[in-house]
């Protein structure tokens, strides 16, 4: 079954950029139909949609991390990754990446994750 | 953005006893919510999309009503592996998450 991994450094420092890597097995990014998505949960709070990417390239961002958000595709290696600029101690915080169905079945849902990784922003 | 709020906060319940989850939208999301559950260490996990609809290998305990602003997650008899975090979350306009619910052990 398909499955995805982040991977990643687990620390950055201010202002720098952190950048993490999704990798898609058991089944090809390129197949279509799926919106694939990178999801933060703060340390202990709720979590936070950051944006999507579609096999195709065309993104969408979170309005609020918009100007620091780029997510990329790389279908060759059946890859997606998240670039986030300018980095605080605010974005410290358990990165997912997820996919979501679209006009699938179960439609605009999570319904496959990643298991997270860590990253924590200090000096 | 869509704001979401979860009540209560934290609820005490014993195994078999019924839990009633509650989420309301600042403005109308139609169907368009999903609830997940999340155990400590873990991803999210989807039980309900478009408000009511089981997802893959949910068990029936699990349902979900409501519509436009208010909407309602019921687990019928509690089980022990269902003590955990559940959030709401919309996708009506763009995604928002709820804060969550912890169901934990009374």
């Amino acid at each position: 079954q398909v499955q995805l991994q982040e991977s990643g450094p687990g620390l950055v420092k201010p202002s720098q950029t952190l950048s993490l890597t999704c990798t898609v097995s058991g089944g090809s990014i390129s197949s279509g139909g799926y919106y694939w998505s990178w999801i933060r949960q703060h340390p202990g709070k709720g979590l936070e949609w950051i944006g999507y990417i579609y096999y195709s390239g065309s993104t969408y961002y979170n309005p609020s991390l918009k100007s620091r958000v780029t997510i990329s595709v790389d279908t060759s290696k059946n890859q997606f990754s998240l670039k986030l600029s300018s980095v605080t101690a605010a974005d410290t915080a358990v990165y997912y990446c997820a996919r979501a169905a679209g006009l699938l079945s179960p439609g605009w849902y999570f319904d496959l994750w990643g298991r997270g990784t860590l990253v924590t922003v200090s000096s | 953005e869509i704001v979401l709020t979860q009540s209560p906060a934290t609820l005490s319940l014993s195994p078999g006893e019924r839990a009633t989850l509650s989420c309301r939208a600042s403005q109308s999301v139609s169907s368009y919510l999903a609830w997940y559950q999340q155990k400590p260490g873990q991803a999210p996990r989807l039980l309900i999309y478009d408000a009511s609809n089981r997802a893959t290998g949910i068990p029936a305990r699990f349902s979900g009503s409501g519509s436009g602003t208010d909407f309602t997650l019921t687990i019928s008899s509690l089980e022990p592996e269902d003590f955990a975090v559940y959030y709401c979350q919309q996708r009506s306009n763009s995604f928002t998450f709820g804060p969550g619910t912890k169901v934990d052990i009374k």
